[in-house]
């Protein structure tokens, strides 16, 4: 069963820093990943998504993660944190049984401080 | 092209009470999926459906009813609400070709 864990519940960083966010999986198939951003009251948006092409996948407002097949990671990256990024963070996983549901991390909130 | 609409944005119920939550997609997506996001647990599964008239239960399925009379519409229902139902609720599409899903902006259900 494919499963997803989100390493740390909140992270904090400053203005101009880098953010990383952690993704781990489990798949028994090659998984289709994504990472999903909610601003605060409101649903979710794609940010990108991994579909078993280009293992470094880039996203939109200059984030980008890798997929690491070794290490089962999908971590979500930026260069330089914005005040704007700071939002609740989901990393997904396609099910694989007939609904192809995604199956979510439990969320990692970024907080940018300026 | 609003893509996936909800209402209503949001509602307090009494306990015992029912209602009727409302997707809309205007993208003529095949899948449509009810989940429910409550604080450490990220997002899960009540309900989908593949097609107009199908629908299936997912992970969380207890205390939901849902219907699916026309493609473009995926009601999620709670005949006698219960505290344990206050959460916000998000309906999702996907096209049959992609694995990429859609969110509405949410439904907020508090039940007292």
């Amino acid at each position: 069963a494919q499963s997803v864990t989100q390493l740390g519940s909140h992270v904090s960083v400053s203005e101009g820093a880098l953010v990383l966010l952690r993704c781990n999986y489990s798949s028994s198939v090659p998984p289709y990943l994504f990472w999903y951003v909610q601003y605060p009251n409101q649903g979710l948006q794609l940010l990108l998504k991994y579909t078993s092409a280009a293992t470094l996948v880039k996203g939109i407002n200059g984030f980008e993660a890798e997929f690491k097949k070794s290490e089962t990671s999908f971590h979500l990256t930026k260069p330089s944190a914005h005040m704007s990024d700071a939002a609740e963070y989901f990393c997904a996983v396609t099910g694989m049984d007939s609904s192809y549901k995604l199956i979510f991390g439990s969320g990692t909130r970024l907080l940018v401080r300026p | 092209n609003a893509g996936v609409t909800q209402t209503p944005k949001f509602r307090v119920l009494k306990t015992g009470q029912s209602m009727t939550l409302l997707c809309a997609q205007d993208m003529n997506h095949e899948y449509m999926y009810w989940y429910r996001q409550d604080p450490g647990m990220g997002l899960r599964l009540i309900h989908y459906s593949v097609g107009e008239g199908t629908t299936a239960k997912g992970e969380v399925p207890d205390g939901y009813n849902v219907s699916r009379l026309k493609k473009q519409n995926f009601l999620l229902g709670l005949e006698s609400a219960a505290p344990s139902q206050t959460s916000v609720y998000f309906c999702a599409s996907r096209s049959g070709g992609s694995y990429e899903q859609y969110f509405g902006p949410g439904t907020r259900l508090t039940v007292t």
